[in-house]
């Protein structure tokens, strides 16, 4: 069973367009994560949400709007998409592990831009 | 300057050798420090994970941590070609309720050749 599961894993769109990400995790994790991957392999937050709530909003462009409907979903909305967009985008989730949450990553949507 | 440095590589090692991999940092309040896998186009996945300093071993692998001098590093014994991927070390505060915000380095490619 995968543990934290994201939908699609490839996204090719056209600048200007809307797209959604989706992510779910099994693993009955309270927080779950946003990271982007750029081109150089450099993974930087984006957002989390504990429960629900936002945490984390790590000065991301208002075009990107996540959502989580419930504490195993967290959905990923971008915006008037914009060739720098273009990127790999990881879901993750995270439960404690001697004190400190230990975060488990999806395999990650490539999202082109054109 | 980036909060943690990693040397990108590519290293080239043959198979059977001792693999040394490491992270500077310059925060001193990380206490928590992880390594991640990541194989091509699949997401990271936990390896290692360390609290504060001192040294931890797992089968070929251990990880070390010396926060006097802002260091950690990931040994690989006896590499094996599957152990060719991109190791992340990753780093945070371990602030907890969904505020735990891991730091990544840009990640070292690793090459175990035959």
């Amino acid at each position: 069973d995968t543990a934290v599961s994201q939908t699609p894993k490839y996204l090719v769109t056209q600048m200007g367009n809307d797209k959604s990400i989706k992510c779910e995790q099994n693993l009955g994790h309270d927080t779950m994560y946003w990271y982007k991957q750029d081109s150089k392999k450099f993974l930087k937050i984006m957002f989390s949400y504990n429960n629900k709530e936002l945490i984390i909003n790590e000065t991301v462009p208002n075009r990107f709007s996540p959502k989580s409907p419930d504490k195993a979903h967290l959905n990923l909305h971008i915006n008037s998409l914009e060739l720098g967009d273009s990127a790999v985008y990881f879901c993750a989730s995270s439960g404690r592990l001697a004190g400190a949450d230990t975060q488990y990553f999806g395999p990650g949507t490539r999202l082109t831009v054109l | 300057q980036k909060e943690v440095e990693q040397d990108p590589g590519p290293l080239s090692v043959p198979e059977g050798a001792i693999v040394s991999l490491n992270c500077t940092y310059s925060n001193s309040a990380f206490q928590y420090f992880m390594w991640y896998r990541q194989y091509s186009r699949k997401g990271p996945e936990l390896l290692m994970y360390t609290y504060s300093s001192g040294n931890k071993e797992d089968g070929r692998f251990t990880a070390q941590v010396d926060k006097s001098s802002k260091y950690i590093s990931l040994f690989i014994r006896d590499s094996q070609p599957s152990d060719s991927a991109t190791y992340l070390c990753a780093m945070s505060a371990g602030i907890t309720g969904g505020g735990n915000k891991l730091t990544f380095g840009t990640g070292t490619q690793l090459k175990v050749e035959l």
